[in-house]
């Protein structure tokens, strides 16, 4: 059964790094997202993508945070200047084209930052 | 004040014992809500997806139904293996005519055997 993919499956960096979190999608799938959830709270909304440009963000997504789909396969987000307080689980969905909003996850990123 | 709203935030049953769990929410322009069962350290795997009231969906042991402003996700007879985090999420109108998807801080679930 097809499932996203994302890599590494743990980062650590230091306060000020950039950092590049990547993403495979399930490959017939048009809508892609970005979530983070910090140690013990909620899945929260960063970014949604189709069609090659952002269709909605969050508060959350600040200057600080891009997207991008470089290729047919990948999706990634890049934090450009990390702080402490970006210290979670970042995790990648996608939705397939039929319009249900069904959302696949996948397994997440544990970004540590020191 | 969060959107969405879980309760109760933890529950523990007794294998066999069944129970409902509720997700209420606030936002306008309802897209979808949607339930998702997460297991620690792992992302959020989709259970249901429903977008209108009154209607129901159904798998294996859990049964989704929606209101106008709520939702319940009833588990009958649960076996240990449904311990997990249970999450309700919408799907409503955001300003760039996309959706915009607001989660709830769940329920966590344990089961007894």
């Amino acid at each position: 059964e097809p499932e996203v993919t994302q890599t590494p499956s743990h980062q650590v960096t230091q306060m000020g790094q950039e950092v590049i979190l990547r993403c495979v999608p399930i490959s017939n799938h048009l809508y892609f997202y970005w979530y983070r959830q910090i140690l013990g709270q909620k899945v929260e909304f960063l970014v949604s993508f189709y069609n090659n440009e952002i269709s909605e963000k969050s508060e959350i997504f600040d200057d600080q945070f891009s997207v991008e789909r470089p290729d047919g396969s990948n999706f990634t987000l890049k934090i450009r200047s990390t702080k402490l307080e970006d210290s979670a689980m970042y995790f990648c969905a996608s939705t397939p084209p039929a319009g249900t909003y069904e959302q696949y996850f996948g397994p997440g990123t544990r970004l540590t930052v020191t | 004040e969060d959107q969405v709203t879980q309760s109760p935030e933890a529950l523990r049953l007794q294998e066999g014992e069944s129970s409902s769990l509720n997700c209420s929410y606030t936002v306008s322009g309802l897209r979808g809500l949607f339930w998702y069962r997460q297991d620690p350290g792992k992302g959020p795997e989709f259970l249901f997806t429903l977008y209108s009231a009154g209607e129901e969906k159904e798998k294996e042991r859990l049964k989704a139904t929606l209101t106008k402003k709520e939702s319940f996700l009833h588990i009958t007879a649960p076996k240990p293996e449904d311990s997990a985090t249970y999450l309700c999420a919408v799907f409503w109108g955001g300003s760039g005519g996309s959706y915009i998807p607001t989660f709830g801080r769940g329920t966590s679930l344990i089961v007894h055997p």
